[in-house]
């Protein structure tokens, strides 16, 4: 099956500072590569997501890139801020047809990000 | 985006006694949802995939007796713990993928359950 790893488990910047997290991925087979943000008592909300067919996705403060030789992906966010704090995951699937294929979660990395 | 509603989002129980939480996916239908276990400062581990019509399939070493899993629609999946130990005090999340989108999954808010 497919392990997903991630690193660090914590960080910490200075406001305005850029964050970087990143994950490796064993399976060849997945295609799909969301990064999703949890904050304290909070179920998991979906930031950004990479597909195999690209190397690269911006959204505003957020990218995420992704090398499908190397088998990993990274989360990039620029001009930290205050509320940006909060545990990263990152996961991985293949993607298949009728919505069955399940993630596989990296550990997280609580990021805090400090006045 | 589409949003996946969890109850309760927290319950406390005294140990025995059964619980149950729903997911529901408001505004589109899910022909899968899943259930997550999560403990303090750990990832989320699946528990199971829940399939609308059929049984749901258990990951490695989770029991199918003690964590009852009922998927009767598009729209709700529900996870009843039976006979609830101190143990299985945990926070539970379930997700669901919209039918007609392949790859993005949607995440409830989560059911903080202690059992006394």
């Amino acid at each position: 099956g497919e392990n997903v790893e991630q690193h660090p488990s914590t960080l910490s910047v200075q406001e305005g500072d850029s964050a970087v997290i990143k994950c490796t991925y064993s399976d060849s087979a997945s295609n799909y590569f969301p990064w999703y943000k949890q904050e304290l008592g909070k179920g998991p909300q979906l930031i950004i997501d990479i597909r195999s067919n690209v190397g690269e996705k911006k959204d505003q403060r957020i990218a995420v890139t992704l090398n499908k030789t190397a088998k990993h992906f990274s989360l990039h966010i620029t001009e930290t801020q205050p509320e940006d704090s909060a545990v990263y995951f990152c996961a991985a699937s293949p993607i298949l047809t009728g919505g069955g294929n399940k993630l596989t979660f990296g550990t997280g990395t609580q990021l805090k990000v400090e006045l | 985006g589409a949003v996946v509603s969890q109850h309760p989002s927290r319950v406390i129980c005294k140990s025995g006694t059964s619980v149950k939480i729903e997911c529901r996916s408001l505004d589109f239908q899910a022909t899968t949802m899943f259930w997550y276990r999560q403990f303090p400062k750990q990832s989320l581990m699946l528990m199971a995939t829940s399939n609308e019509g059929s049984k749901a399939t258990y990951e490695q070493g989770v029991e199918k007796d003690k964590f009852l899993i009922n998927h009767a629609s598009l729209t709700l999946s529900t996870l009843t713990v039976t006979s609830a130990h101190p143990e299985d005090s945990s926070f539970y999340i379930c997700s669901a993928r919209d039918r007609g989108v392949a790859g993005e999954l949607f995440f409830g808010e989560g059911s903080r359950l202690t059992v006394l």
